[in-house]
Formats: structure tokens, sequence, C-alpha cells
């Protein structure tokens, strides 16, 4: 089946720091990632959507200058957090779009990245 | 827009107890439904899918069938185990965009 991975699974930082988050498809290309965030105990808030060689198109209220995402091959998307604050502090999950499926625009999970900031 | 509504939780079961985790959905079009299901410190995994309407998706003794009438893709299982304890998240998906809407989750914990 396709699979997504996420790196790193687990990261600390201090305040003031940046943080890349990796986005990969490992068996499949995919043109279209997405990128979600979760607070404890609470659903899952799509960031924006990470397209192969063009700008991210982000949802209203996420900054883009403060969540930079780059998706510069068909595998491999990148979430850059910058100057980190505790309040960045979550799961953020990604998942991808298999460009071979057809109807049910299926996306595939990534197991997910907890950022710590202190 | 789209939204999801899900049952709200917690939901705590004995085992061999039966399961229903309802849902509706509001969208235009026809979209993709979808259920997932999320473990402990874990990404989201799919656990079944329907494309239109009457369709059922079934996996690992879970099934929900996509109800237009009713705007509802109601999840259940006839006998939980303990391993099935986690977070449950029905969606649907805009053919046009893909984007994802989720409900909120709804946690189930079986007890032995």
């Amino acid at each position: 089946g396709a699979v997504v991975s996420q790196h790193p699974s687990r990261v600390i930082c201090k305040s003031g720091t940046s943080v890349k988050i990796e986005c990969r498809s490992l068996d499949f290309q995919a043109t279209t990632m997405f990128w979600y965030r979760q607070f404890p105990k609470k659903s899952l808030m799509l960031m924006a959507t990470s397209n192969e060689g063009s700008k991210a198109t982000y949802e209203q209220g996420v900054e883009k200058d403060k969540f930079l995402i780059n998706h510069a091959s068909l595998t491999l998307s990148t979430l850059t957090v910058t100057s980190a604050h505790p309040e960045d502090s979550s799961f953020y999950i990604c998942s991808a779009r298999d460009d071979g499926t057809s109807v049910y625009n299926e996306q595939f999970f990534g197991p997910g990245t907890r950022l710590t900031v202190l | 827009g789209n939204s999801v509504t899900q049952m709200e939780g917690p939901v705590t079961l004995s085992e061999e107890a039966f399961l229903t985790i309802n849902c509706t959905y509001t969208a235009t079009g026809y979209p993709s439904l979808f259920w997932y299901v999320q473990y402990p410190g874990e990404g989201l995994q799919l656990l079944l899918k329907a494309t239109k309407a009457d369709d059922k998706g079934s996996n690992k003794g879970f099934e929900a069938t996509y109800r237009k009438e009713t705007t509802s893709f109601h999840l259940e299982k006839g006998s939980v185990q303990v391993s099935d304890s986690a977070v449950y998240f029905c969606a649907l998906s805009d053919r046009v965009d893909s984007r994802l809407t989720f409900g909120e989750g709804t946690q189930l914990t079986v007890n032995p």
C-alpha cells in the first residue's frame, strides 16, 4: 500500500529557532500534499495544500511567513516553522494524494511529528 | 461549505459490545466519505471509504453505508475488541480539490 513518512517524529526546540519537517511519499508520486495541525483531543485542522512546483495554498488564518512550505519534487514536501514559539507546539501531520488514483481522492497520512517549543 | 458532524465522545464499551458512531455531513455535490482511525501517538489510518450513494465500506469488522437521503455515514461494528480503542474520525472529500473535511473525532475505549 501507499506509504507516507515524516521526519522527524519528535522534535524539541528553543523558542525563536526554526524547525523543518519533511513529508515523503515512499512508493508513489504526489503532486498534491496536505499539512494538518492537531491539538490535543481535537480534530485535524488543514493548514495548507502543497503543490509540486508552485506555491502552497494556505487556509484562512494560517500565516504564510510563519509556516513555510516547499514542494520541490513529486515525493517530498517540507514544512518549516519559522521563529517557533511555545504556542506552535502541536502535532503536525502531512498527507499525500496518489497521482495514480482516480475518483475517490484518497489521502495517505504520515505518522505525524510532535513539535515541542520550549 | 462542507462540514462533518460526529457523535460526541468519549465512548466506553465492554469487549464484544455493539458499536455505533454517528456521522452526518453537509456538502455541495457528491463527496467521497471516509472513516479514519488514530491510535495513540500515531497518524491517521484509513479504516474504510465509500464513494457514492448506497456504497458500503467495510474493513476489520467495521462497516459504514453512504446514505445520501439522510446525509449520513454511521460507523458500526458488531463486536468490539480492546484493540479497537482509538480515536475515530469521519471525513468527506470534495471531489474537485481533494480537500478533506474532518469531524471532531470520537474517542473509543473498549474495556476487557
